[in-house]
């Protein structure tokens, strides 16, 4: 039963580009939840999904980030129009339903943008 | 959003030395409390998912307690190793609630 598999492993963006992150949760995890590492500070959530719904946005900026969970293939965190404040290693994690089940995390995806 | 918050921010023990460090969060509606390890350049691992009042887990020289009624929950390691260096956090989600973990407690041990 393979990990959770997060791609690529390092992305690199001019200004204005978009940024897109892809995560394959592990074999019968339904939920899924991104995190944001900046410097200085710990893992800020982003966002929790299950397949094809968003349950809670509430860590993510308002504008240029989105995420889904498709019902077909790994959930996607996209960035459009990257500035360089967006810098930062994303991680994400995926558990069966309920709370009560630990999180496995991916390896992250460090971006960068130039 | 829940308020977690974790203590003390850092610590620096050395080699030998056994420390502990504490999870509060609100007692009400309580569902389960998770404990990650987050070594450096790496990425979280769990160590506990604790869901009863006076629970307790261990894994290794790693223990957790776990009081609900009134919100903490402590983690314990018995002679600390250089190895145990990392950032510890905790994450008490409710019910169909995502994973939103403290700011955590880094660890520093020195051999």
């Amino acid at each position: 039963n393979a990990g959770v598999m997060q791609n690529p492993r390092h992305l690199v963006r001019r200004r204005g580009q978009e940024a897109r992150l892809r995560c394959s949760p592990m074999k019968g995890h339904s939920h899924v939840y991104w995190y944001r590492q900046l410097p200085e500070e710990g893992l800020k959530f982003m966002v929790y999904l299950q397949k094809e719904n968003i349950i809670d946005e509430s860590g993510m900026p308002k504008e240029r980030f989105s995420a889904e969970f498709p019902k077909e293939g790994p959930s996607i965190l996209r960035i459009q129009q990257v500035v360089r404040g967006d810098s930062a290693a994303y991680f994400c994690a995926s558990s069966p339903p309920g709370g009560r089940r630990e999180a496995f995390f991916g390896q992250g995806t460090r971006l960068t943008v130039v | 959003i829940l308020n977690v918050e974790q203590s003390p921010q850092s610590l620096h023990v050395q080699e030998g030395d056994s420390t502990n460090f504490t999870c509060s969060f609100p007692s009400s509606n309580f569902y389960a409390l998770h404990w990650y390890r987050w070594e450096t350049a790496k990425s979280p691992e769990a160590l506990f998912v604790m869901t009863l009042n006076g629970d307790e887990k261990k894994k290794g020289r790693i223990s957790a307690t776990l009081n609900t009624k009134e919100g903490y929950s402590y983690l314990y390691i018995k002679g600390s190793q250089p190895e145990d260096s990392a950032t510890y956090l905790c994450a008490p989600p409710q019910a169909g609630t995502a994973l939103i973990f403290g700011k955590g407690t880094t660890l520093s041990v020195s051999s």
